[in-house]
């Protein structure tokens, strides 16, 4: 069974840091990884997916990697700001049966002005 | 949230009333999901949706069934509400299922039930 863990579970850091978040997986036999930004009270945001060919992604400040054989991806934000301050989860599809991302807990970002 | 819509947005029941969950989307997107989110368990499937009428179980679907008559509507039913059903509901829809490589989830704003 697919387990997804992220940890710190929450990270307060600077404005203008860069930071890493860390996603682990106990299967490497994924089809995909995705990132998500979740604001208080709302849905969920996709950020990045990366494709189990693929080693990284990027998008603005944001940069995903991926390491399969090793089950473990990054998501990398550079200068961070405020209002990034969110909870970031990491979920990966696995090459099971059942259709189905399986979701990390997520980890709870607060960025001080 | 743009192309998918979730009603009602909060509720409140008592245990061993019905309840129904609306996901609707404009998308035109072949997959369909319900979630839920709970402290210390983050999101679980419940159900989802490979087409009209075509659905599949979650890992935590006892309690709960589904229905799918039109491409733009998954409704969520809770036939018998208990206080373990007290939770917020995510709908998400996908253009491809999440065998593919390239399957990007959307997400609906929610849904919080509370039941007493």
């Amino acid at each position: 069974k697919q387990e997804v863990t992220q940890i710190p579970a929450a990270l307060s850091v600077p404005e203008g840091e860069n930071l890493v978040l860390n996603c682990s997986f106990t299967d490497s036999a994924i089809y995909n990884l995705q990132w998500f930004r979740q604001d208080p009270g709302k849905g969920l945001t996709s950020l990045l997916l990366i494709q189990s060919s693929q080693r990284e992604q990027t998008s603005g400040r944001l940069n995903a990697s991926l390491d399969k054989s090793s089950g473990r991806s990054t998501l990398y934000i550079a200068a961070s700001q405020p209002g990034d301050s969110a909870t970031y989860l990491c979920a990966v599809s696995s090459a099971g049966a059942n259709s189905k991302l399986t979701f990390g807990k997520g980890i709870t970002l607060s960025v001080r002005p | 949230d743009a192309g998918i819509t979730q009603s009602p947005r909060h509720k409140v029941t008592e245990t061993g009333t019905p309840v129904t969950l609306r996901c609707h989307q404009t998308e035109n997107h072949r997959y369909m999901y319900w979630y839920r989110q709970d402290p210390g368990h983050g999101l679980r499937l419940i159900h989802y949706s490979y087409g009209v009428k075509d659905t599949d179980k979650g890992e935590v679907s006892d309690g709960y069934s589904v229905s799918r008559s039109k491409t733009e509507d998954f409704l969520l039913t809770l036939e018998s509400a208990t206080s373990s059903q007290t939770s917020v509901y995510f709908c998400a829809i996908s253009e491809s299922g999440t065998r593919s490589g390239a399957n990007v989830l959307t997400f609906g704003a929610g849904s919080r039930l509370t039941v007493l």
